[in-house]
């Protein structure tokens, strides 16, 4: 079974700064789809960046950049010029065929 | 993407009674699928919602506590029967839009039980 792991449960950034989180994952999969999820306190899960394991380029959305290094299976975000809109909860996600695994999370504070 | 909506957004329950979730989505979609989420925690896949069959649940849920309809590709129910305070949590719903490859998710209903 694929599995997920975040390990820094909450992290906090400056307003206007740079931050990275991080996401490792488990699989023997060869073609798959990654994703970054952020979930505010409004509960809703928005996605923020989407990756297909198959491009070698990393995807980027605007502020957010991703760090895709398929043989280390990791994939961390980057979130640039970070806003105070940005504190959330983020998720980085694994799915196959529609089968999604979730981290655990990252508790992003932006202090302005 | 899709627009999605769920009903109730938010519940107030006393044990033992069962609450009935609605997932609505603006277009057909195959791809349905059902998530816990427990105070402070990640999501975790319940099932898969079928049209026109049985939905598939993972390990640790079951049919008879946790009741799934389909009944067309636009539209899913899902029933917390004889509820606990464990059972507090937030329930989503997600699709699988055709072609996209990406999960979208409802806004979520919170269930708190007394």
């Amino acid at each position: 079974a694929q599995t997920v792991t975040q390990s820094q449960p909450e992290m906090s950034v400056q307003e206007a700064e740079t931050v990275t989180l991080s996401c490792t994952y488990d699989t023997s999969e060869s073609n798959y789809y990654l994703f970054w999820y952020k979930q505010p306190p409004s509960r809703q899960m928005i996605l923020v960046i989407r990756q297909e394991a198959y491009k070698q380029q990393n995807a980027t959305e605007n502020r957010f950049s991703v760090n895709f290094q398929k043989a280390a299976k990791s994939f961390s975000l980057k979130i640039s010029d970070s806003q105070l809109g940005d504190t959330a909860m983020y998720f980085c996600a694994f799915m196959k065929q529609g089968d999604m695994r979730f981290g655990a999370g990252t508790r992003l504070t932006v202090k302005p | 993407s899709a627009v999605i909506s769920q009903k109730p957004s938010r519940d107030i329950c006393q044990r033992g009674t069962s609450l009935t979730i609605q997932c609505q989505v603006d277009s057909q979609v195959t791809m349905m699928f059902w998530y816990r989420q427990q105070p402070g925690q990640s999501l975790t896949l319940i099932a898969t919602a079928n049209q026109g069959s049985e939905a598939t649940y993972e390990s640790g849920f079951v049919i008879d506590k946790f009741p799934i309809s389909r009944p067309n590709l636009t539209f899913s129910t899902l029933t917390v029967s004889n509820m606990s305070p464990e059972d507090s949590s937030i329930y989503l719903c997600s699709v699988v839009p055709g072609g996209t490859d990406t999960q979208y998710f409802g806004p979520g209903t919170r269930l708190t039980v007394l």
